[in-house]
């Protein structure tokens, strides 16, 4: 059970360059999350979904675009990539969100710097 | 201000001592409180969650929660070198999803041998 996946671990991209940050997860989870965090900060949350063809913003959402076709499958997408996207991007799962039942499991990260 | 507190630390304690961390929020809403634990350079895992006014106690981690006061603590007794990591204070509101979950910035605590 690999519980939730993301690659690449570490990516250097060029000022106006894209890329997509890949997630998956096997849990069988419906709720699926994006979040940054920058050095001494905490967790910012990007973008969310609920469900297979369903995404919506979160706090941060500028500058990102997600997609969910399947339900084990959430990239998040960096267009025209600037030094101010450079960050750690964890990807999280849950199994419900009623609190109580919302616990969050996150991959190991991707860090990602913009030069 | 901000909507969850966290003192950034360094917190040093020494070996076998109780480490006490806290947290503040500021939406009088909130319901659900999490304790997440973050070693350097690796994913946050959860460790204590508490719902109710009170102490909730796991092995060596008791979470402390009191509404009136909008704070809730988490204390890591006998503490070991193996507990040095960032614990992140994450808070939600009533009926609200993981979405609407804040999180504060982190205490970095250092267990010294």
């Amino acid at each position: 059970n690999a519980g939730v996946t993301q690659t690449p671990k570490f990516r250097i991209l060029k000022i106006g360059q894209s890329m997509t940050l890949q997630c998956t997860q096997d849990m069988n989870h419906n709720y699926m999350y994006w979040y940054r965090q920058d050095p001494g900060m905490g967790l910012k949350l990007i973008y969310y979904s609920v469900g297979a063809g369903i995404t919506d913003k979160g706090e941060v959402p500028n500058g990102y675009n997600v997609s969910r076709s399947t339900t084990e499958d959430f990239p998040l997408r960096l267009e025209l990539a600037a030094p101010s996207q450079t960050s750690v991007y964890f990807c999280a799962s849950s199994y419900s969100n009623f609190p109580g039942a919302n616990v969050l499991t996150f991959g190991a990260g991707s860090r990602l710097t913009v030069l | 201000q901000k909507e969850v507190e966290q003192n950034s630390g360094p917190l040093s304690v020494p070996e076998g001592a109780i480490a006490s961390l806290n947290c503040t929020y500021s939406d009088r809403g909130s319901q659900s409180f999490f304790w997440y634990r973050q070693y350097s350079g690796k994913s946050p895992e959860l460790i204590m969650s508490i719902y109710s006014n009170g102490d909730k106690e796991d092995g060596r981690f008791t979470a402390q929660l009191n509404k009136a006061s909008q704070y809730v603590s988490l204390l890591i007794r006998d503490s070991q070198p193996s507990d040095s990591a960032t614990y992140l204070c994450a808070v939600n509101a009533l009926g609200q999803g993981a979405q609407k979950l804040v999180f504060g910035q982190g205490t970095r605590l250092t267990i010294n041998p």
